[in-house]
């Protein structure tokens, strides 16, 4: 069975400062590896993804996120985070073979002035 | 274009009530899939609809159920309801399928009581 693990819960980051919320991911085959931001009450908002090609993804907002196939890894980054970014981040992968999308837990990001 | 339409927004019922959630997705997408997000467990696929077809289903009791209309327009029925199963329904519409890019709608806050 698929699965994803962010580890930390939340991710505390001084405004300027660059930012990395983790991801790793178990999953047969080839993966597809997303990214998706939660602002409060609202759904969810597609960063970036990753199918094939470079390891190094860039998507939204300036988030980029890196492919690591070796520790099955699949981190989101930011070079200077600012306080807008505060919210909720949520990895996801999926096998190449049309099966569901399996979320991770979550990790709150908050970016302090 | 307009985004994806979730109704309700707020729903309040008793136990053992049932409940139908509405979704209408972008104009032309053919994928709608069902998420329940709770505080404790994080977001857990439902069920995936392409085409009027259920094409994956998650690890829910028989008491959740959905369907795919002509038009792309899905509902999801929780019949028997439980204290557990208040939380966040979000809805997401694509194109094609869950290995691409999914527009999430507000959702709907479900709570038993």
């Amino acid at each position: 069975a698929q699965s994803v693990a962010q580890p930390e819960d939340q991710v505390n980051v001084a405004e300027g400062n660059p930012l990395t919320v983790k991801c790793t991911y178990s999953v047969s085959g080839n993966p597809y590896l997303f990214w998706y931001v939660q602002y409060p009450n609202r759904g969810l908002q597609f960063l970036l993804k990753y199918i094939t090609g470079d390891n190094l993804v860039k998507g939204s907002y300036g988030f980029e996120a890196e492919f690591n196939k070796s520790q099955t890894s699949f981190h989101l980054k930011k070079p200077s985070a600012l306080v807008s970014d505060s919210a909720l981040y949520f990895c996801a992968v999926r096998d190449n073979a049309g099966n569901m999308l399996t979320f991770g837990g979550g990790t709150r990001l908050m970016v302090k002035p | 274009k307009a985004g994806v339409t979730q109704t309700p927004r707020y729903l309040i019922k008793t136990r053992g009530q049932q409940v139908t959630l509405s979704c209408s997705p972008i104009s032309g997408h053919r994928s709608v899939s069902w998420y329940q997000q709770t505080p404790g467990q994080g977001l857990q696929f439902l069920f995936e609809y392409f085409s009027e077809t259920q094409r994956n289903k998650g690890n829910f009791p028989g008491r959740f159920s959905g369907r795919q209309f002509s038009n792309s327009r899905s509902e999801m029925n929780v019949s028997t309801l439980e204290l557990g199963d208040s939380a966040l329904y979000l809805c997401a519409s694509s194109l094609l399928g869950s290995g691409e890019k999914l527009f999430f709608g507000s959702g709907t806050q479900l709570s038993v009581l």
